[in-house]
């Protein structure tokens, strides 16, 4: 099992870029989810999948939207990309249900860098 | 309402010595604690995880973790360090009830010098 894939590993976009990030899982997991990472601050939800065909938004949603075109991939796509997009984005999927089953532990990708200029 | 907090930005110990990484939390109800370890550029791996059950949790490559709930912490130890735990420590609630919305704490970066 590969576990959970993101492509690519590294991106550096102009402002007003557009790109898309893809996520793909192995696991037959129902949930799927669109983390940042930036310095001091943790992982921030921007949206999730709780399964295949429903989306909803996280805690930083503004400036991306996603797809969920199976139930194997989850991307997430910034139309205009902006510096403060600058981070690094995960993966992760679960076996449970969007934000439900407290006790699932999720499954994270490699991350992807992400350099707006 | 749920938060987490991790007490320390930074921990620097020496190998061969005992590891503390301290994590308090805030929760309506009873909730699933977690701790993951993120190597530098990689993902983030699972460590342990609290549910309910035992209140000390053992995880993977010697650390445990002990759910305190009077003092509302669930620290994460290990009693001797190796070179590669060095590494970024996430403490992270999830509350059972009512949306089990997932909180990430910011992060603790452990240094373990040789």
């Amino acid at each position: 099992n590969a576990g959970v894939t993101q492509t690519p590993k590294f991106q550096v976009l102009k402002t007003g870029q557009s790109m898309t990030l893809q996520c793909a899982q192995d696991m037959n997991h129902n949930s799927m989810y669109w983390y940042r990472q930036d310095p001091g601050m943790g992982l921030r939800l921007i949206y999730y999948s709780a399964s295949e065909g429903t989306t909803d938004k996280g805690e930083v949603p503004n400036g991306y939207n996603v797809s969920r075109l199976n139930k194997r991939e989850f991307s997430l796509r910034l139309e205009s990309a902006a510096p403060s997009q600058t981070s690094v984005y995960f993966c992760a999927s679960m076996s449970g249900g969007g934000l439900a089953g407290g006790t699932y532990e999720q499954y994270f990708g490699p991350g992807t860098r992400l350099t707006v200029t | 309402a749920q938060s987490v907090t991790q007490l320390d930005s930074h921990v620097s110990v020496s190998e061969g010595t005992p590891v503390l990484l301290r994590c308090n939390y805030s929760s309506s109800y009873s909730p699933s604690l977690f701790w993951y370890v993120q190597h530098p550029n990689k993902g983030l791996q699972l460590l342990l995880k609290y549910t309910s059950a035992a209140t000390l949790v053992k995880g993977i490559n010697g650390f445990e973790a002990e759910f305190k709930k009077s003092e509302t912490s669930f620290h994460l130890t290990k009693p001797s360090a190796h070179m590669s735990d060095a590494a970024e420590y996430f403490c992270v609630v999830r509350g059972n009830t009512g949306g089990f919305k997932t909180i990430f704490g910011a992060g603790t970066r452990l240094f373990v010098k040789a």
